[in-house]
């Protein structure tokens, strides 16, 4: 069975700190993808990256970056020098091969104080 | 280009009533979810189609739920008999191409509020 753990909750920084948003993922399968999406106030999920299990090179896209350790399970997004509009919940997923479905995490809900 | 839609944005309705909400999704999209948020919680998938084709039910989607895309386009998604249990986020998504692969677009989602 699939699972995703995003084990904090809340998270609270001040503008410009870097912050790590965690995830923990669980899966028989030994292909699957994992994603990143954002949801800001207004609701909509945005989506961030896509991940492949055969694809453990780590990405960086601007402030974001993405830490990606099948030894760990886990799929960690960074982001560096945060703002204000960086304020959201985010959620990390998981989809194995063979479902048509995403798992979703509980959600963190990063909070960036200027 | 207009993203993926839903209507209405809100929708309140007493218990026992039915309710219908739309999606539309980015228009050269194949594949169409339904998924429900609860606060506090990320998105549980409902359903999923392929054209106007249901491929997929979960099970949190009780016989009082239907689906439909007819002609491949719009979605509707109708609860019947509501239950304050049903109050949610209703997230709509629609990908291209046939795998989960794709990434999914999500729409603004219909907060359903169950009296």
């Amino acid at each position: 069975a699939q699972k995703v753990t995003q084990a904090q909750t809340e998270i609270s920084v001040v503008e410009k700190e870097d912050v790590t948003l965690d995830c923990v993922y669980e899966t028989r399968d030994t292909t699957y993808y994992l994603f990143w999406y954002k949801q800001p106030p207004s609701g909509e999920l945005v989506f961030l990256i896509r991940r492949n299990s055969f694809d453990e090179q780590n990405e960086i896209s601007g402030r974001y970056s993405w830490n990606f350790q099948k030894s760990t399970s886990s799929f960690n997004f960074t982001i560096t020098a945060s703002q204000v509009v960086d304020s959201a919940v985010y959620f990390c997923a998981l989809s194995e091969a063979d479902n048509n479905d995403m798992r979703f995490g509980a959600g963190t809900r990063l909070t960036v104080k200027p | 280009d207009t993203g993926v839609s839903q209507d209405p944005r809100h929708k309140i309705t007493k218990r026992g009533q039915n309710v219908t909400f739309r999606c539309d999704p980015i228009s050269e999209h194949n594949r169409l979810y339904w998924y429900r948020q609860t606060l506090g919680q990320g998105p549980e998938f409902l359903t999923y189609f392929q054209n106007e084709a249901q491929l997929e039910k979960s099970r949190l989607l009780s016989d009082r739920f239907s689906a439909e895309r007819p002609k491949g386009s719009f979605s509707t998604l109708e609860i019947q008999r509501t239950e304050q249990g049903d109050s949610a986020m209703y997230l709509c998504a629609s990908s291209l191409g046939q795998g989960i692969r794709y990434e999914q677009y999500f729409g603004p989602g219909t907060r359903l509020t169950v009296t």
